[in-house]
């Protein structure tokens, strides 16, 4: 079991829905950080959650929101996305960088 | 020039064979260097991390740097079916993040 926990696994939602995808930690990591990934493609970078701040990547559309209740915990709110956004979401865990990050299993998103 | 490069592949080598994987990066003061390995549909997993110069051997898996040459290879010997997956190269940035390549895929065929 990987100790970075993703819910759900699989989400089909339509275009005018609202939904959220949860991340969790378990390893006291002081770092959080949502990634999309498309077929083929590396690990594209969306948000961070470091030392109590956010960090946002400008290329990442306002239909993405991300909300840190706590320090173990990384949520990211989708809301009116587009068929574009189809994708692997990953979320990884790091004490530090330069130890290197878990990722959790993803949540495989489809948008209709 | 990309940050991080690799060849995509895909990397067909047979069972019990040596795969040498390569990546090169661009940011000189990068000091830490990682290797995932990713199967279809699959989350990223950690496999290999190497700071300094030189080899790092852990089971069939040896990661080496050479930070003169800004290079940094995966060596897997005795490939196993198994094994077939795409391996992303990741590097520590100056903005204390990772910056992923786009990964080589690896085919190990029996």
């Amino acid at each position: 079991d990987t100790e970075v926990t993703q819910t759900p696994k699989h989400l089909v939602m339509g275009m005018t829905n609202k939904k959220s995808l949860k991340c969790e930690q378990h390893m006291g990591h002081r770092a959080m950080y949502w990634y999309k990934q498309k077929a083929k493609k590396p690990p594209e970078l969306m948000f961070v959650y470091s030392y109590e701040k956010l960090s946002i990547n400008e290329s990442v559309p306002s239909r993405f929101s991300p909300e840190c209740p706590n320090s173990s915990l990384l949520n990211l709110h989708l809301h009116a996305l587009q068929p574009e956004d189809s994708a692997l979401y990953l979320c990884a865990s790091s004490q530090e960088t330069a130890t290197g990050y878990t990722f959790g299993s993803g949540t495989r998103l489809t948008v209709v | 020039q990309k940050e991080v490069e690799q060849n995509s592949g895909p990397l067909s080598v047979p069972e019990g064979a040596i795969a040498s994987l390569n990546c090169t990066y661009s940011d000189r003061v990068s000091q830490s260097f990682f290797w995932y390995r990713q199967y279809s549909g699959k989350s990223p997993e950690l496999i290999m991390s190497i700071y300094s110069n030189g080899d790092k051997e852990d089971g069939r898996f040896t990661a080496q740097l050479n930070k003169a040459s800004q290079y940094v290879s995966l060596l897997i010997r005795d490939s196993q079916p198994s094994d077939s997956a795409t391996y992303l190269c990741a590097v520590e940035g100056n903005t204390d993040k990772l910056i992923f390549g786009t990964g080589t895929r690896l085919q190990v065929f029996p």
